[in-house]
């Protein structure tokens, strides 16, 4: 079955501390990987996407992911946390020739002054 | 810039009310999507549409039914509001010009409580 897990439900780090979210897909189809951020009674706003080529794609705000095919991975990385970062983030897959995208549960974030 | 735009932010209604939930976006995109968004369980979708009058059933329909007479404007119906409707509902569009790898793109949700 597809599906996509963000096996931290929240993280804490202090302001400038890098940061590592982790994302896990199970797709039959080669996916298309993306990151989203919800801030505070917000929508979603894109931060990047994958679907071929160099494996570590650079995003908006100072964010950036590496495709993993091997460990079936998209982890989401900055290397200092501003404390605007404060949000809920969501990994998501989509695939050729389906409309519908997965989403995982969401990883909160909390930075500490 | 895309703008996705929902009706109401915040939307407070009875039990057994019909409750309608609007969504319009500015940038021609074919297919639309409704989700409604609970802790801990992230994004599931209800609703999606592909293209004017064409809409398929998303992961949790029951409850709910759709309405997409124009391009860009999708509409969520809860035909009798009950109590174990309430979250918050997020409408996205995508366009279809390059295919599948096309990000959707969010309005900023409607938190919808019936009491």
């Amino acid at each position: 079955a597809q599906s996509v897990t963000q096996p931290d439900i929240h993280i804490t780090v202090s302001e400038g501390a890098s940061l590592e979210l982790r994302c896990n897909y199970s797709y039959g189809a080669t996916p298309y990987l993306f990151w989203y951020v919800q801030s505070p009674g917000q929508g979603l706003q894109l931060l990047l996407k994958y679907f071929s080529g160099d494996t570590l794609v650079q995003g908006i705000k100072g964010f950036e992911a590496e495709f993993k095919r091997s460990q079936s991975s998209f982890n989401l990385r900055k290397p200092s946390v501003h404390w605007s970062d404060a949000a809920e983030y969501f990994c998501a897959v989509g695939a050729t020739g389906t409309y519908k995208y997965i989403f995982g549960t969401g990883t909160r974030l909390k930075v500490l002054a | 810039d895309v703008k996705v735009t929902q009706s109401s932010r915040y939307l407070v209604k009875r039990t057994g009310e019909k409750v309608f939930l609007e969504c319009v976006q500015d940038m021609d995109h074919e297919n639309m999507f409704w989700y409604r968004q609970d802790p801990g369980l992230g994004l599931r979708l209800i609703y999606f549409s592909y293209d004017v009058k064409m809409k398929e059933k998303g992961d949790i329909p029951e409850g709910y039914s759709v309405s997409r007479e124009k391009k860009e404007r999708f509409s969520l119906i809860l035909e009798s509001a009950s109590t174990n409707q309430t979250s918050m509902y997020l409408c996205a569009s995508r366009g279809t010009s390059g295919g599948s790898y096309n990000e959707q793109f969010f309005g900023p949700g409607t938190r919808l409580t019936v009491l």
